[in-house]
Order: C-alpha cells, then sequence, then structure tokens
C-alpha cells in the first residue's frame, strides 16, 4: 500500500521561500503508472492543485503559482520536492503531496492517495 | 481563481438520504469529468467518486454521483454519523489550464 508523509518547516517569514518535502513508500516515484503533486488547503477552506511531475521530470504547474512554484525529485530516496518563492500570509496552508494515475492525468481531477499533510504558517 | 460552487452546508438524519451539488461551467463540468473527494475533521481529502460516477474500490454503493451539462450532485443514501465530513467536488478546466475544486459543502449528520 502506497504511503504519502509530507514534511515541513512550520513556519516561514513574507518574502521567503517555503519548502516541503514527500517521501513515498510501498511504490516507486520513477513509476510509469503514476504522476506526483501538490495540493494544498488554506485553513478551513477549498483545495487548490500547486502542480505535479511525471516520472521523466516532467512539470505542470497550475499557471497561477506557476511564476514561484518549482518541483524536484529525488529517485534515489524515492521522494519529491516543493518549493514556493516569495511567500505572503496567503500562502498559509495545509500543503498535501498526493498521486494521480496516469490514465487520469490528462483532463482528470482523481488522486487516488494523499499524505496526511503539513501546515505552513507565513509569518514574521 | 474561479472554481466549482458548492453550497456550504448541507445536513440530514440517520438513515436519510441528502445531495450535494456542484456547478460548473463549458470549460470545465461539461466537458471533463467529475470527481468527489470526502474529508473527514482533521484528515486528509479522500477519492470517493471518479470519472463523473465510478467508485474506487472500497467506497460503499450508499455513495452515488452523477453529470449532467454543466453540474453534477453527489447521492448520499442511508446517512450515518460517520458520513459527517466536508465534501469536495473537483475536475479539470480547459480555459483556466488546471484542476479546480469546489469550495466544499459540510455535511452535519442530526
Amino acid at each position: 500500500q502506497t504511503q504519502l508523509q509530507e514534511s515541513g518547516p512550520g513556519l516561514v517569514k513574507p518574502s521567503e521561500t517555503l519548502s516541503v518535502d514527500c517521501h513515498v513508500s510501498g511504490d516507486s516515484i520513477g513509476s510509469t503508472s503514476y504522476y506526483w503533486g501538490w495540493v494544498r488547503q488554506p485553513p478551513g477552506q477549498g483545495l487548490e492543485w500547486i502542480g505535479s511531475f511525471y516520472y521523466n521530470g516532467r512539470t505542470y504547474f497550475n499557471p497561477s503559482l506557476k511564476s514561484r512554484v518549482t518541483i524536484s525529485k529525488d529517485t534515489s530516496t524515492n521522494q519529491f520536492s516543493l518549493k514556493l518563492a516569495s511567500v505572503t500570509a496567503a500562502d498559509t496552508a495545509i500543503y498535501y503531496c498526493a498521486r494521480q494515475p496516469t490514465y487520469d492525468f490528462w483532463g482528470g481531477a482523481g488522486f487516488d492517495s494523499w499524505g496526511q499533510g503539513t501546515l505552513v504558517t507565513v509569518s514574521s | 481563481q474561479s472554481g466549482l460552487t458548492q453550497p456550504p452546508s448541507a445536513s440530514g438524519t440517520p438513515g436519510q438520504g441528502v445531495t450535494i451539488s456542484c456547478s460548473g461551467t463549458s470549460s470545465n463540468l461539461e466537458r471533463n469529468y467529475v470527481y468527489w473527494y470526502q474529508q473527514l475533521p482533521g484528515a486528509a481529502p479522500q477519492l470517493l467518486i471518479q470519472r463523473n460516477s465510478q467508485r474506487p474500490s472500497g467506497v460503499p454503493d450508499r455513495f452515488s454521483a452523477s453529470k449532467s451539462g454543466t453540474s453534477a450532485s453527489l447521492d448520499i443514501r442511508g446517512l450515518r454519523s460517520d458520513d459527517e465530513a466536508t465534501y469536495f467536488c473537483a475536475a479539470w478546466d480547459d480555459s483556466l489550464n488546471s484542476r479546480v475544486f469546489g469550495g466544499g459543502t459540510k455535511l452535519t449528520v442530526l
């Protein structure tokens, strides 16, 4: 059974870069069967897709965040990372990593496995 | 960023049925699949319905969904206390070139 586990700093200062990692067990991020991505949820609010990547390194981003987002992967540790630059209080959210089947990526919105999420607060 | 529209709340009594709606546009729901997620308090979302009406393995058949044009709905039969959660709809949006979510409907089982 695939498990995803986020880890993050908890607190980030405004204008700095937020960095969150996701460790995957039970599956390989090098698999062609899945895309891997990030979704965030401000406290008490709805969900927002941030971006995703495929095993070959291709990345795909929400256009509203694209200019500030970097997603990278480390196949040797089966881990991937999110970096969000120039953060403001509006970036305070629970950040989830999630898995999306390849057959459902293009034109779909089905994430079938999620981490438990990590809360990142942007505050000075 | 524009998304999908859901009522903020819904309620029902144990054993009853409830319907949660999701409204979109021609660039999302009309052209693409709708998905539904259940988020229990303090937990991560879980995929409840995929591709308009398909239940992933393990989801009870008390949960069903449909889509017509720019609207979709999630039906829950035989309400249980542990159905109390927030339900989100989601779809791909061709105009935004992004996945979009509804704001969520908090279901209370009275």
